[in-house]
Formats: structure tokens, sequence, C-alpha cells
């Protein structure tokens, strides 16, 4: 079954440390992107890739950086700049720009 | 700037009725809006879309409105059933294209039995 997984389900951190979140897609999509959720919040936008090789920055990419060096993968890494990390994580892929997103099943991340 | 706006945090439903789910957007210029259904610890999933020069697309027991000159737009489920009960985002990409989809804040739906 084709889909986008996302790998840990949950994760704690110590304050200061970078983590790095996992994301593959085997849809064979061009797009990918990081979403993040917080409580009565809408899905925020981190970083999006629409080629291999090349990302952009979404609309909370401070304290975040991504790499896109195959399709199938889009891993984020949370670093110790990003003030306010813990948060549901969410990956998502789409086959072009205007088609429906599809969706990991996030990884809850918790700093302390 | 919220440009996409769920005003209802929550929505209960008697199985079997209708759920409305509504949501309005300040920017005209959106010209594709979707619903996405999210389960706990899931991601969201989508469920139905619509382009801006419709009014309106059914799918099954799911049915999108789209009021333009509102900037409305509103889920209908009929009949509700309990494996509804989920949080519901609208979202809507503008035309730079997906990768500006932007989404509510989600409205938490549950049907009861």
């Amino acid at each position: 079954d084709g889909g986008i997984t996302q790998s840990p389900k949950y994760l704690f951190r110590k304050e200061g440390q970078n983590v790095t979140l996992s994301c593959e897609q085997n849809l064979n999509h061009d797009a990918m992107y990081w979403y993040r959720q917080d409580p009565g919040q809408g899905l925020r936008l981190i970083y999006y890739s629409q080629i291999v090789n090349d990302f952009q920055k979404g609309d909370i990419a401070e304290g975040y950086s991504v790499s896109r060096e195959k399709k199938e993968s889009f891993p984020l890494t949370v670093t110790s700049a990003q003030k306010n990390p813990t948060a549901f994580y969410l990956c998502a892929s789409s086959r072009s720009r205007d088609s429906p997103l599809h969706f990991g099943n996030g990884t809850r991340l918790t700093v302390t | 700037d919220q440009q996409v706006k769920q005003n209802s945090p929550s929505l209960s439903v008697q199985e079997g009725r209708i759920s409305i789910l509504n949501c309005d957007y300040t920017n005209s210029m959106f010209d594709y809006f979707l619903w996405y259904k999210k389960y706990p610890a899931e991601g969201p999933t989508f469920l139905i879309s619509i382009s801006s020069i419709k009014d309106k697309n059914e799918d099954g027991r799911f049915t999108v409105f789209l009021n333009k000159s509102a900037k409305h737009l509103s889920l209908h489920i009929v009949p509700s059933q309990p494996g509804d009960s989920a949080v519901y985002f609208c979202a809507a990409i503008p035309p730079g294209g997906a990768q500006k989809l932007v989404f509510g804040q989600g409205t938490r739906l549950t049907i009861n039995p």
C-alpha cells in the first residue's frame, strides 16, 4: 500500500538538543511538506519541497531545517533555536501543486 | 491574520441527522477549497473539494457548498454516523498552488448515538 510514513510516533528530547523527524513516501509524489499543529490552531506550513534538492520556507520556518536528497524522503530537523518545539508535526505529499495533500500520521514531539 | 476561519470549535449532532460544518475565508483569490478529516493521533485525510467555479460538489453522504459572494463554504454530512466523529479542517488554495494551502482551526464533530 502506498502512503507516507512518519517516525517515530512519539519523540522526547531535552531542551537544547537538535532532533530529526523522519518522513518517507512511496507515492511517487514530487511535492512534500511539513506542517505543525498546535491546539486550537490550524496546520501551519514549516517547509515545502516541489522537487529533489529544492525546498522553500513556509510561514514558520525559523528554528527548523530540511533536506530533500531523495524524492521519497523529506526529513525535518528541529533545532535548538526553535523557541516552542513541543507540537504535533505532520508530513504531507502531493502529486502536483494543485492536488490534495496526503498526510502521514504525525510525530508528537515533546521537549522538556 | 486568519485567512480561513472555522468559528465553531466543536459541534455535537445526533446520529442520523445532518451535520453542517462552516468555514469563512477572507481572500477572494482562493481558487480551490478542500475539507480534511482528522482522527486523534492520525494525519488528516482528504474528504472532498470544490473549485471556485462551482457552488456545489457532492460525494456520497458529503456535500460541500460554496458561496463566493459571502466568502463562505460549508460541509454537509447526511446522515451522520458515529464514525464521522473527528476534527474537520477546511483549507483553501490560492493561485500560488498547494504549497500555500491555508487551513482553518478545525471543528471537532461529535456524533451522539
